[in-house]
């Protein structure tokens, strides 16, 4: 299995330009969570999927952001316009339902963007 | 408001020696605890979890301990080798989402 696949692994933009990353989870895994990691604030959720369908997105932090899972094989995180403050590294990562694991998810290698 | 905290940023120990990572979290709604490894360039790979009805759980070299009455877990490694030099999270399970701690440093000195 490869894994949780990412690309590109690493972006480098100017403000106002759109961004787009995408991931490809783990065939199986019925739940698929995007994380953001800074400095300032670690690791932190932005929403997640299950079953294709976006379940939670309170971690979004502004309407610049939207995500995507148009199948179960391809999710897609798209920042309109960037800004210099949304520089950091995404994760991918998924899971299997409950009661299938032990609630661990697994993540991809990340995409570093950062936004001159 | 961090649910989820690792308040020692950085932890240095002597190769053979015990690591001793801590987490302390708010939340008692949460019902499993994981801990995970992360490389620099690469994503937060899983280590050991743990239910909220244990209060041990071991894996060869790993061990977790926690403690719900003091809302804390711990993360013990040994013997520590130079290979488990790298940034440990804690993570608390609930309502299908983890939340993690900032991470803790550790560095294996020969």
């Amino acid at each position: 299995d490869a894994g949780v696949i990412q690309s590109p692994r690493h972006e480098v933009t100017e403000m106002g330009q759109e961004v787009t990353l995408r991931c490809k989870p783990i065939s199986g895994h019925d739940y698929l969570f995007w994380y953001r990691q800074t400095m300032m604030r670690g690791l932190e959720l932005l929403i997640y999927f299950n079953n294709n369908v976006p379940i939670d997105d309170s971690g979004m932090p502004e309407d610049r952001f939207s995500a995507k899972m148009p199948n179960a094989s391809f999710s897609t995180l798209k920042i309109q316009p960037s800004e210099p403050r949304d520089s950091a590294v995404y994760f991918c990562a998924s899971s299997l339902p409950p009661g299938q694991g032990n609630y661990e998810q697994y993540f991809g290698p990340g995409t570093r963007l950062t936004v001159t | 408001d961090q649910q989820v905290k690792q308040n020692s940023p950085s932890l240095s120990v002597q190769e053979g020696r015990i690591s001793i990572l801590n987490c302390d979290y708010t939340n008692s709604m949460f019902d499993y605890f994981l801990w995970y490894k992360k490389y620099p360039a690469e994503g937060p790979t899983f280590l050991i979890s743990i239910s909220s009805i244990k209060d041990k759980n071991e894996d060869g070299r790993f061990t977790v301990f926690l403690n719900k009455s003091a809302k804390h877990l711990s993360l013990h490694i040994v013997p520590s080798q130079p290979g488990d030099s790298a940034v440990y999270f804690c993570a608390a399970r609930g309502a299908q989402k983890l939340v993690f701690g900032q991470g803790t440093r550790l560095t294996i000195n020969p």
